[in-house]
């Protein structure tokens, strides 16, 4: 049974840096073909791809907001750290990791995790 | 960077099918992967890959995808459907996920 859960802080100020950690279990990031991904969703708008870390840490990146963002893996402890620097109120969204197989799609979610922005 | 269009709304009467659009250049040559999101909860997949439904999804939904418009089809659409409708590719050319803009489909 694979399950993901992220957990950080509810509220940043303006300028600093969100770090957000992905806990799974039920697979490995060590196993070809599997990806851990980020995806947001500001509230009331639609979801928004942000980074996909893969088994063989290659890394991708949103093109819009790649120099804000890093994401790393500890395939030991079966976690995905997305990092975002420099952050703004409009960045206040939900945001949810979520597994990714072979196929380019995500089949798994986290339930999600709201981040607001505020000074 | 690549685009996926769809209704920002679509309503259908209960027991009746929907149809939700998802349009994109070229979007036929693409594997394009749908999910359900209810309000308050995470997104689920109810269709990849343009028409393979995961298991626990029922057969009721459907999908196809040709030319530059992909379709997610609902048959005997129930109030429990009601929900925001995401459309998502993998854009090779900028090795980007996309998203589309979603679609809330109301069952009257």
């Amino acid at each position: 049974q694979i399950t993901l859960k992220e957990s950080g802080p509810t509220l940043v100020k303006p300028t600093q840096t969100l770090t957000l950690t992905c806990t799974f279990s039920g697979f490995s990031l060590s196993t070809s073909g599997v990806g851990v991904g980020w995806i947001r969703q500001p509230p009331g708008k639609a979801l928004e791809w942000l980074a996909l870390i893969y088994w063989d840490d290659d890394k991708r990146y949103s093109p819009s907001l790649k120099s804000r963002l890093t994401i790393t893996k500890d395939t030991s402890k079966n976690q995905v750290v997305l990092t975002m620097t420099n952050m703004d109120p409009v960045d206040t969204a939900t945001y949810y990791c979520a597994h990714r197989l072979d196929g380019d799609y995500f089949d798994y979610w986290g339930q999600g995790t709201l981040v607001t922005v505020s000074s | 960077s690549y685009e996926l269009t769809q209704p920002l709304s679509v309503s259908v009467a209960l027991g009746q099918t929907a149809r939700i659009t998802c349009g994109g250049n070229n979007i036929g040559s693409k594997n394009v992967h749908w999910y359900q999101q209810k309000p308050g909860q995470a997104p689920v997949l109810v269709i990849y890959r343009d028409s393979n439904r995961p298991s626990g999804i029922p057969e009721r939904f459907s999908g196809s995808n040709s030319g530059n418009t992909a379709t997610l089809t609902i048959s005997r659409a129930q109030a429990g459907d009601e929900a925001d409708y995401y459309c998502q590719v993998w854009d090779s050319s900028t090795a980007n996920y996309v998203f589309g803009t979603g679609t809330k489909v109301t069952v009257l």
